[in-house]
């Protein structure tokens, strides 16, 4: 089926640019979805349709998607984002979902 | 206002079941696609299962075919998932979540399952 990698860890400095990456074969031909997840907590969509903001998700998180890999960038972070983020993706070929291993995203 | 509130998770021995429910609230139930996504204690989320808005088309991971089983009840907005034969491995915390085109807008907060002796 089909996989979909990530870094374990990506660490950023208070009000800078941190941005999570998501590998797969060809997955700029597929659309890419991102959810942050706080410890203790349930999934929350951030990114839906490669780069489109779902309501209420501020406009410092943005997404991209080109050739074997799609971008989460979340800019002027703070300490409220430091949480796990995962991709996903729809595999076609076996008709559900895929979610990439997860970043732990930590604002130093 | 949308609201999943899960239950039915606890301790289970290995070999045994348990089934879970998922209470939907805020939106027409029965026009959305539902799913089961479980996150193994400090891994990441996987996918278990999935049911059709009107329930006739059901879809399972490998991991859990000819186990577990997904149903739901549109005049109760209820999402159920009979687990059976559970195995050490089934440990997690089991969310449901409401599909929107190929992604998942809203989850629940999560049903502790833990498969131990």
């Amino acid at each position: 089926s089909y996989v979909l990698t990530q870094p374990p860890s990506v660490s950023v400095a208070p009000g800078k640019t941190a941005t999570i990456s998501c590998g797969g074969n060809d997955i700029g031909s597929k659309s890419v979805n991102w959810y942050q997840q706080k410890p203790g907590q349930a999934p929350v969509l951030v990114i839906d349709y490669d780069s489109d903001r779902p309501s209420g998700i501020p406009e410092r998180f943005s997404g991209s998607n080109s050739g074997n890999t799609a971008t989460l960038t979340i800019g002027r972070v703070d300490a409220g984002d430091e949480a796990d983020y995962y991709c996903q993706v729809w595999d076609s070929s076996s008709n559900h979902p895929v979610f990439g291993g997860g970043t732990q995203l930590t604002v130093l | 206002e949308v609201q999943l509130v899960e239950s039915g998770g606890g301790l289970v021995q290995p070999g045994g079941s348990l089934r879970l429910s998922c209470i939907a609230s805020g939106f027409t139930f029965s026009s959305y696609a539902m799913s089961w996504v479980r996150q193994a204690p400090g891994k990441g989320l996987e996918w278990v299962s999935a049911i059709a808005g009107d329930g006739f088309n059901t879809y399972y991971a490998d991991s859990v075919k000819g186990r577990f089983s997904i149903s739901r009840d549109n005049s109760k907005n209820a999402l159920y998932l009979q687990m059976n034969s559970l195995r050490a491995e089934d440990t997690a915390v089991y969310y449901c979540a409401k599909r929107v085109g190929i992604w998942f807008d809203y989850w629940g907060q999560g049903t502790l399952v833990t498969v131990s002796s």
